[in-house]
């Protein structure tokens, strides 16, 4: 069961629009969730998070919300640099002292940004 | 080190052969991750140590995988008997402390394949 869901294996935009990646989730008990963004041959890194006790976070050009109601966050790229194409993760962990930071990644988007 | 370390960075080996990955974690940091990603999917979680011990082990596929942290620090995960269907980049992560934020500093991979 694929408990964190990217449906979008691609994503294509312009330099300068925005780029919006979408997840969705069906573990009620995911509260922390957060977007890694990976480059060929290297491992993902980390890019922005948020609790389920908010709706929004940004950072700089990143926005992620949260739609706890519908299961669903999405991350905002504005404006979209070509430097910015790579796949990007959605990860969702449970959190607590027990469960360490587990983490469950959905299938990823590969994002383009044509110049 | 400045950043997690993993080696090899490639492994080619026979079906049946024994496996040893090996991973540097971020010095300083007590937690350490597993995950394995296969073609076209996200990281998959395999193990998670705190400190020495293993502290989640339940996304271990079977018992032909195993992995050690001896001394807090440097882990190895060994595979016996190699399959076909092991073949996936093996990531390692590490982070500070075990619990609340997720955010995990990945290495860039052990690229497995086996013939």
């Amino acid at each position: 069961d694929q408990q964190v869901k990217q449906n979008s294996p691609s994503l294509s935009v312009q330099e300068g629009r925005i780029s919006i990646l979408n997840c969705d989730y069906t573990n009620s008990m995911f509260d922390y969730f957060l977007w890694y963004k990976k480059y060929p041959a290297e491992g993902p890194t980390f890019l922005i998070s948020i609790s389920s006790i908010k709706d929004k976070n940004e950072d700089g050009r990143f926005t992620v919300f949260l739609n706890k109601s519908a299961k669903h966050l999405s991350l905002h790229i504005v404006p979209s640099q070509p430097g910015d194409s790579a796949v990007y993760f959605c990860a969702a962990s449970e959190g607590g002292e027990t469960s360490g930071s587990r983490l469950t990644f959905g299938e990823g988007t590969q994002l383009t940004v044509n110049p | 080190g400045a950043g997690v370390s993993q080696t090899p960075s490639n492994k080619v080996t026979e079906k049946g052969k024994y496996v040893e990955l090996r991973c540097d974690p971020i010095s300083g940091h007590t937690a350490l991750y597993w995950y394995r990603q296969s073609l076209g999917q996200g990281p998959e979680f395999l193990i998670y140590f705190q400190g020495t011990g293993a502290a989640d082990d339940s996304g271990l596929p079977n018992d032909r995988f195993f992995a050690v942290r001896p001394e807090g620090s440097v882990s190895t995960l060994k595979i016996q008997r190699t399959e076909r269907g092991d073949s996936a980049v093996y990531l390692c992560a590490s982070s500070l402390t075990p619990w609340g934020t997720g955010e995990l500093f990945f290495g860039e991979g052990s690229r497995l394949t086996v013939l």
